[in-house]
């Protein structure tokens, strides 16, 4: 079975600029969830979707958005980039969500913002 | 928002086993408590979960405070693979809205 898959690996834009990211789950995996990890605030929660449906948000500005499509694949959006949005995104898929069950991630994004 | 907390660093020696703290005394009900470890350039993998019980794996076990405010996550003879950095992370029930601790860089002498 493959594993979670993101994509782009490493993503280089300038201040102002917008951008997409893009995560395949594993097949079967109904919730797709999206991670934020840099060297100061750590590892922070995004948002999680399931069946196309954003169920929870985390602490972030509204410049950040995400969908989820009817096959489970999902992509988040950032617009109007800034310096400090320059970090390793991460999103992790399972069946049903993250509450009661094992996460699968992937290796991530690196994002670098100019 | 639910914190956690966890030692920065801790060190151990292969073949010994290593206690990892975690406190997380605004811990409601239902929150899960979540273990995963990440190595460099690598996505997070997950080790363990659990709510009231304690709870065993091949990876390693949970030891969960009656009161639930605080967790220990055991390996019980740690090996140089075990170096990562581990993550203590509450999730909510409801939503599933994860909260991360700063996590613990785990170093394991030969």
């Amino acid at each position: 079975k493959a594993g979670v898959t993101q994509t782009p690996r490493y993503l280089i834009k300038t201040r102002g600029q917008q951008v997409t990211l893009s995560c395949s789950p594993i097949s079967g995996h109904r919730s797709v969830s999206w991670y934020q990890q840099t060297p100061g605030q750590g590892l922070q929660f995004l948002f999680e979707y399931f069946s196309e449906t954003q169920r929870n948000k985390g602490n972030f500005p509204g410049r950040f958005s995400g969908r989820q499509f009817s096959n489970s694949r999902s992509e988040m959006n950032v617009s109007t980039l800034e310096l400090g949005d320059s970090a390793l995104y991460l999103c992790a898929s399972s069946q049903m969500g993250p509450s009661n069950e094992k996460l699968f991630f992937g290796s991530g994004t690196q994002l670098s913002v100019l | 928002d639910a914190k956690t907390t966890q030692p920065n660093s801790m060190e151990s020696n292969e073949e010994e086993p290593v206690h990892l703290p975690c406190n997380h005394s605004t811990i409601s009900g239902t929150d899960y408590i979540h273990w995963y470890r990440q190595l460099p350039s690598q996505g997070p993998e997950y080790v363990i979960h659990g709510l009231t019980s304690n709870v065993n794996n091949r990876m390693a076990s949970l030891a969960i405070a009656e009161d639930r405010k605080s967790s220990t996550l055991i390996l019980h003879r740690a090996t140089l693979r075990d170096a990562a950095v581990y993550y203590c992370i509450l999730c909510y029930n409801q939503g599933g809205k994860l909260i991360f601790g700063q996590g613990t860089e785990l170093s394991v002498k030969p």
